[in-house]
């Protein structure tokens, strides 16, 4: 069952903050993010567990909330080199990527 | 090599053809994955292996494609009979396997192979 992942896009101006959300309809074990740039390969940017563990990768962290089936990504004074598509992968037996959010950050 | 390796990494062929996509993932990786990637979508689960075993082939679209893996170490994705449909990039990824069962460990993905059916 695929993840789905909420806002589809979203632009953003150098400095802001921006949120991007993940939920499934069943149980999670894990939450990994991945952000891909065009033309290139995903680059993977953390994994999060079972127990609302958080966790940062430089300005970026994320929260995992077992309960809710739901994981979220923050990132906080977005730079140029924030934009690409985010993806969210669940993890039961085998990972499973969301469609993706597409991030834009202007100058 | 340091990375995950894929080829060819831009192949054209004409609909009805037989393509085979090589990926060779870190060594020492067990898990390997391959996923679909059409213009402008998401990542579309294919396959998983976990060492040379397929646990989960749900994701092969039709009959036409199949992978193998052999020596815990390159994998093949062969698609038979190509269709325009199957134009996408195709990506691999391998990990180490860590936790099997609640988790998997970080995924190195490869740059893909682009194939293109005219």
């Amino acid at each position: 069952q695929q993840p789905v992942q909420s806002p589809q896009a979203v632009i953003l101006r150098e400095g802001e903050d921006a949120v991007i959300n993940c939920s499934s309809s069943k149980a999670l074990y894990s939450v990994h993010w991945y952000r891909q740039k065009h033309g290139e390969a995903p680059v993977f940017l953390m994994i999060l567990l079972k127990g609302g563990e958080q966790k940062g990768h430089e300005k970026i962290s994320a929260s995992f909330n077992e309960k809710k089936q739901q994981s979220s990504l923050y990132l906080t004074a977005s730079q140029l080199s924030y934009s690409g598509t985010y993806f969210c992968g669940t993890y039961r037996g085998k990972l499973i990527f969301g469609q993706g959010t597409e991030l834009s950050v202007k100058p | 090599g340091a990375g995950v390796s894929q080829s060819p990494s831009n192949k054209v062929t004409e609909k009805g053809k037989d393509v085979e996509l090589r990926c060779d993932p870190i060594s020492g990786h067990t898990a390997l994955y391959w996923y679909r990637q059409r213009l402008g979508q998401g990542l579309e689960f294919l396959i998983y292996f976990q060492g040379n075993s397929a646990p989960d082939k749900s994701g092969l679209p039709s009959d036409r494609f199949s992978a193998e893996r052999t020596g815990e170490s390159v994998s093949t994705l062969t698609i038979q009979r190509t269709q325009q449909e199957d134009s996408a990039v195709y990506l691999c990824a391998s990990s180490l396997e860590a936790q099997r069962e609640i988790n998997t460990g970080e995924l190195f993905f490869g740059e893909g192979s682009r194939l293109t059916v005219l």
